[in-house]
């Protein structure tokens, strides 16, 4: 399969406290983008970072990317009950433009 | 309100029935994208549409079937061919085909088959 992967599958956590998905890629990239939607409905787009770029920030969000690994990882710091969700992390090809999607992790915020 | 519009919400084919889904745009967005997303998996490229009167196959095609006659619209047929068709049906677009390009969505077309 071509498809990234994310992980964990699904994280619960506690209003306030931190979360980490991880993202893993099996081609080069050219880019890579995070996703947020909510059940039941369409994506969000939240950051993208290039493959040129570490790190990038977003408000409470953080996004890293290690080439070498083949992997990227989206923080939310803070976590609030409206970031339950679930989150994808979708690449780029080299050779063309289509993007490539991961199956998704299911964040639950528990209040 | 700019965004895009994807109807109806719920869908149902009978058997051997064709179906089409809506999907309207009115941010003047040159691509057009449709997904097929099933649970626990991630989007499936239906078809996409770089420019009006054209359009490509993405990675499932088989069974389905789209045109693009105006900017703004980009129809999906879920043809009689297309024997799992239960899924959510999400529709997008971006500015244009570079591999920089956001992708925005509408809220989705769940389908069922009766």
């Amino acid at each position: 399969s071509q498809q990234g992967e994310e992980d964990p599958q699904a994280l619960s956590i506690q209003e306030g406290e931190n979360a980490t998905m991880n993202c893993s890629y099996k081609t080069s990239i050219n880019n890579l983008q995070w996703y947020r939607q909510n059940s039941g409905r369409g994506l969000v787009h939240l950051i993208l970072i290039r493959s040129n770029e570490r790190e990038k920030h977003s408000g409470r969000l953080r996004v890293t990317l290690d080439t070498s690994k083949k992997s990227s990882s989206l923080l939310i710091t803070a976590s609030r009950a409206a970031d339950t969700a679930s989150y994808f992390c979708a690449n780029g090809r080299n050779s063309n433009y289509q993007l490539i999607w991961g199956a998704g992790t299911k964040l639950i915020i528990k209040p | 309100d700019g965004g895009i519009t994807q109807s109806p919400k719920y869908l149902f084919r009978k058997e051997g029935q064709n179906v089409t889904l809506s999907c309207e745009q009115n941010l003047n967005h040159d691509a057009m994208y449709w997904y097929r997303q099933d649970p626990g998996q991630g989007l499936r490229l239906i078809y996409y549409s770089q420019i009006v009167n054209d359009f490509q196959k993405g990675d499932i095609a088989e069974g389905y079937s789209v045109s693009r006659e105006k900017k703004e619209s980009f129809p999906l047929t879920v043809t009689s061919a297309q024997k799992n068709p239960t899924a959510f049906y999400l529709c997008a677009s971006s500015i244009g085909t570079g591999q920089n390009e956001k992708l925005f969505f509408g809220s989705g077309t769940q389908l069922s088959v009766l």
